[in-house]
């Protein structure tokens, strides 16, 4: 079993549509929690990290956690074609000193 | 966060020889680290660079073929040595900053190796 599990895709969604990106984490002492996003031929670029169980907002992105069920998902409200990208999953481990994580990846695509 | 710059951008070398790709930041980090992405792949951690010591090696990855260095808070080299085209990948370095968890990534160096 993988430690951070996604979905590789393609996920399509029209534009304006709700995306949703799902994650699943298979160590139970992980902590933080990432989601990055990285367009083709660029570097992985920090989205946001999510702490605590619940829902955290920022603008279009919404992050939720789920420590019980060791999922965490991104919700990207409003979509647009310049969100089409692959969006990483990171986990850090309680007791890895700063070392995380990163999932596979999944490939969004929004179309016009 | 902080501006993180690498060195070369871009290269193609051949076979059994050796490339060393820089990473340097604009202020001073507590954690440096290098991964590697591999077509189409996700990121794998190869190594954390520590400061003044040897670096942490990840499972699969050891130093004869990766060396390391972080003379500074600021400066790490990765070396990419004996190369073989399955060394063709894209290297990035990633810092942490003080009191921070999250990690930001440079712009990342592209090799080919024929």
């Amino acid at each position: 079993q993988k430690e951070v599990e996604q979905n590789s895709g393609p996920l399509s969604v029209p534009e304006g549509a709700i995306a949703s990106l799902n994650c699943t984490y298979s160590d139970r002492g992980s902590q933080s929690f990432f989601w990055y996003r990285q367009y083709s031929g660029k570097s992985p670029e920090l989205i946001m990290f999510i702490y605590s169980n619940g829902d955290k907002e920022d603008g279009r992105f919404t992050a939720q956690l789920n420590k019980a069920s060791q999922y965490v998902s991104l919700l990207i409200r409003d979509s647009q074609p310049s969100d089409s990208a692959t969006y990483l999953c990171a986990v850090k481990h309680r007791s890895s000193a700063s070392k995380i994580i990163f999932g596979s990846g999944t490939r969004l695509s929004i179309r016009p | 966060s902080a501006v993180i710059s690498q060195k070369p951008s871009r290269d193609i070398c051949q076979r059994g020889t050796s490339l060393t790709i820089q990473c340097q930041v604009d202020s001073q980090v507590t954690m440096m680290f290098w991964y590697r992405q591999q077509p189409g792949q996700s990121l794998t951690l190869i190594a954390t660079a520590n400061q003044g010591s040897e670096a942490t090696y990840e499972s699969g990855f050891v130093i004869d073929k990766f060396p390391i260095s972080r003379p500074n808070l600021t400066f790490s080299t990765l070396t990419v040595s004996n190369m073989s085209p399955e060394d063709s990948s894209i290297y990035l370095c990633s810092v942490t900053t003080s009191g921070k968890e999250t990690q930001y990534f440079g712009p990342g160096t592209r090799l080919l190796v024929l």
